[in-house]
């Protein structure tokens, strides 16, 4: 059973500072790691994907993944109340089931203005 | 920006009866996949689908629910004689060949059943 764990929040921070974000991952064959943003009654939409050890960074996001230890995080840096959302991290499985998208159940961040 | 179209955007069934959510992927886009969220839970997966054939499934897939793809742009999701607890929002993705890509969702389809 692969399992990805989050989280759940909620998580406040106030504007301009640094949300961080974690997710651990069970399945070791993992290959590819996503993290979506997905407001209330709203579909997930890709903030950030990232396939290799280290850091990636898009603007005020950068993401960090650990293979060996199985976790990957987001950081947003100069938050926004716009920010204000469910952070959805989503892993890939291994060889045979490499196009399933495993889900957290999510992070809710609120972005204090 | 492309995006992945879904319609309807609202489906209210009555148990028993059956459905078909539709879904218009980015045209450039090789795989296709359909999940679900029932409402104040993970979003799971459900199917993909890659030249014309299923390649993955989940448990949550079974012989109520089928996928086809009737032409060149339309992916459709039909689930046979509705539960209750199929009650949920659809969602359709869709990327590109290779694994390193972001799968982009559409908006989704809310489907009731009453």
């Amino acid at each position: 059973q692969k399992e990805v764990e989050q989280n759940s929040g909620p998580l406040s921070v106030p504007e301009g500072a640094i949300a961080s974000l974690n997710c651990t991952y069970s399945d070791r064959g993992s290959q590819s790691f996503f993290w979506y943003r997905q407001y209330s009654g709203k579909s997930p939409e890709l903030i950030m994907s990232i396939y290799s050890n280290g850091d990636k960074e898009d603007g005020r996001f950068t993401a960090q993944l650990n293979k060996a230890s199985q976790y990957v995080s987001l950081l947003i840096r100069d938050s926004q109340p716009s920010d204000s959302a469910t952070y959805l991290c989503a892993v890939t499985g291994s060889s045979g089931s490499a196009r399933q998208l495993t889900f957290g159940s999510g992070t809710q961040l609120t972005v204090l203005p | 920006e492309p995006e992945v179209t879904q319609t309807p955007s609202h489906q209210v069934t009555q148990m028993g009866q059956e459905v078909i959510l539709r879904c218009v992927p980015i045209s450039n886009h090789l795989y296709f996949y359909w999940y679900r969220q029932i409402l104040g839970q993970k979003v799971e997966f459900l199917v993909s689908f890659y030249n014309n054939e299923i390649s993955e499934k989940s448990e949550i897939f079974d012989d109520q629910f089928s996928v086809e793809r009737p032409d060149g742009s339309n992916f459709t999701l039909k689930i046979r004689s509705t539960k209750l607890e199929d009650s949920a929002m659809y969602f359709c993705a869709s990327s590109r060949e290779g694994q390193n890509y972001g799968y982009t969702f559409g908006s989704g389809t809310r489907l009731t059943v009453v």
